[in-house]
């Protein structure tokens, strides 16, 4: 099945700091999706971004998917960003069910 | 609309013991899956269900029971628990699947915690 890594694994960043995280994936895809998990472990979607490039306030995505890579963008980072960001992608192998890579851990420090 | 519903939130099981997690969706979501979560892993996928009669293995489904009677409800059941099934449960549901174009929203519930002793 497909396979799916994201980087870094952690990240510490100062309050006001941007960042980038990424995410690889081993295959074509049509369907990409970016989730947020909150320190109290709930899972919110944050874009369907199977390619081209979405802005949501002070976050954007962008899948190039001919590359096989989508980045997330945090801009102007917040305290409340913190948490586990996780990029998904439909896995042939399981009905097409959404395959999750390991996650990005951000903390952004006041 | 309270999207999707898991319970319990926590749980503690010895070994040997049997389980049902309960999942229940109000948004008439046709697809409805289970993943489970454990640290640096991500979520993976245990079962699917395309619709209410239909399921399908996932990518780590040994243990784990599921059925789907209803569009509604879609519990998973661990026949006899065992240590390494300790982890974060996560039901989801989605209108339709992730094949091809168009957009089609995984929603999660708020997760259940399972410890196996």
């Amino acid at each position: 099945g497909i396979q799916v890594e994201q980087s870094p694994p952690d990240l510490i960043l100062q309050e006001g700091a941007n960042s980038t995280l990424r995410c690889n994936f081993s295959d074509s895809v049509n369907n990409l999706q970016w989730f947020h998990q909150n320190p109290w472990g709930q899972l919110i979607n944050l874009f369907y971004i199977p390619s081209g490039t979405k802005q949501n306030g002070r976050l954007s995505a962008t899948t190039v998917a001919t590359e096989r890579y989508s980045l997330l963008y945090i801009s102007s980072s917040q305290t409340t960003d913190s948490g586990v960001y996780f990029c998904a992608v439909p896995n042939n192998n399981a009905g097409n069910m959404l395959t999750f890579g390991g996650g990005t851990r951000l903390m952004v420090k006041p | 609309n309270a999207g999707v519903t898991q319970t319990p939130k926590f749980q503690v099981l010895k070994t040997g013991q049997s389980m049902t997690l309960q999942c229940a969706q109000d948004m008439n979501h046709e697809y409805m899956s289970w993943y489970r979560q454990d640290p640096g892993m991500g979520l993976r996928l245990i079962h699917y269900s395309v619709g209410a009669g239909i399921t399908d293995q996932g990518e780590v489904p040994n243990g784990y029971n599921v059925s789907r009677s209803t569009t509604e409800d879609f519990p998973l059941r661990l026949l006899s628990a065992a240590p390494s099934q300790t982890s974060v449960y996560f039901c989801a549901s989605s209108l339709r699947g992730f094949r091809g174009q168009g957009m089609s929203t995984l929603h999660f519930g708020n997760g259940t915690r399972l410890t196996v002793t």
